[in-house]
């Protein structure tokens, strides 16, 4: 069985805070992810890694960052939180190499107050 | 870059009706088309998916079909049942794009008993 862990299910934190969202799986995959879902918005990929140390802007990149210094874990960073970054965050793997199955992890609820 | 809409956001149908969710895409090199399904408070996961050399997959009362020339692509659930309740998400992605998917904004399926 695929597992994908987030660090944490719930978190708050004060605006302007920089704020550490970690992502492991246990899968060996190649790809991995970092999705945000907002309502009525569905999920849209933040950044994206295919390898250790690549990383390539997804389609909402501002206002975070991202590191991949092994290949089981990826980390979602926000340099400095602010309030409209409020919202559910979904990390996935998939495996790659014309495998194609995203694989997601139970999600982190990220309160900026 | 790959642009998917999906409609409708809600669906409210009585259990035993049939269902169907409909996706557009914008790519035309995008070759594989997966169904996520999530029930609330979980995190998504694939109920089939479909690649752009077929037209049909069916696997038991949930079905997926592909139009490529039109560009688009529909999940159709028969004998709906209150536990097919959730959001599902449809996705558009391709090789060349490392099979990164791009999400609809997904449907609210409700089943009334």
């Amino acid at each position: 069985d695929v597992k994908v862990t987030q660090s944490s299910r719930y978190l708050v934190k004060r605006t302007g805070e920089k704020v550490f969202l970690e992502c492991v799986q246990d899968m060996d995959h190649e790809n991995m992810f970092w999705y945000r879902q907002d309502p009525g918005l569905g999920l849209r990929l933040i950044y994206f890694s295919y390898d250790v140390k690549m990383k390539e802007k997804g389609d909402i990149p501002e206002g975070y960052s991202v590191s991949r210094e092994k290949k089981e874990r990826f980390s979602l960073i926000l340099e400095s939180a602010s309030t409209n970054q409020t919202s559910m965050y979904l990390c996935a793997s998939s495996p790659g190499q014309g495998r194609t199955e995203a694989f997601f992890g139970q999600g982190t609820r990220l309160t900026v107050v | 870059g790959e642009n998917v809409e999906q409609h409708p956001s809600t669906l409210s149908v009585q259990e035993g009706d049939s269902a169907v969710i409909k996706c557009t895409y914008s790519d035309s090199a995008s070759n594989y088309f997966p169904w996520y399904k999530q029930e609330l408070g979980k995190r998504p996961q694939l109920i089939i998916d479909i690649r752009s050399n077929v037209g049909e997959k069916k696997d038991q009362r949930i079905a997926v079909t592909l139009n490529k020339t039109a560009k688009h692509f529909s999940l159709h659930i028969t004998e709906t049942q209150p536990e097919d309740s959730a959001v599902y998400f449809c996705a558009a992605s391709r090789s060349g794009g490392s099979y990164i998917p791009t999400f609809g904004r997904g449907t609210s399926l409700i089943v009334h008993p």
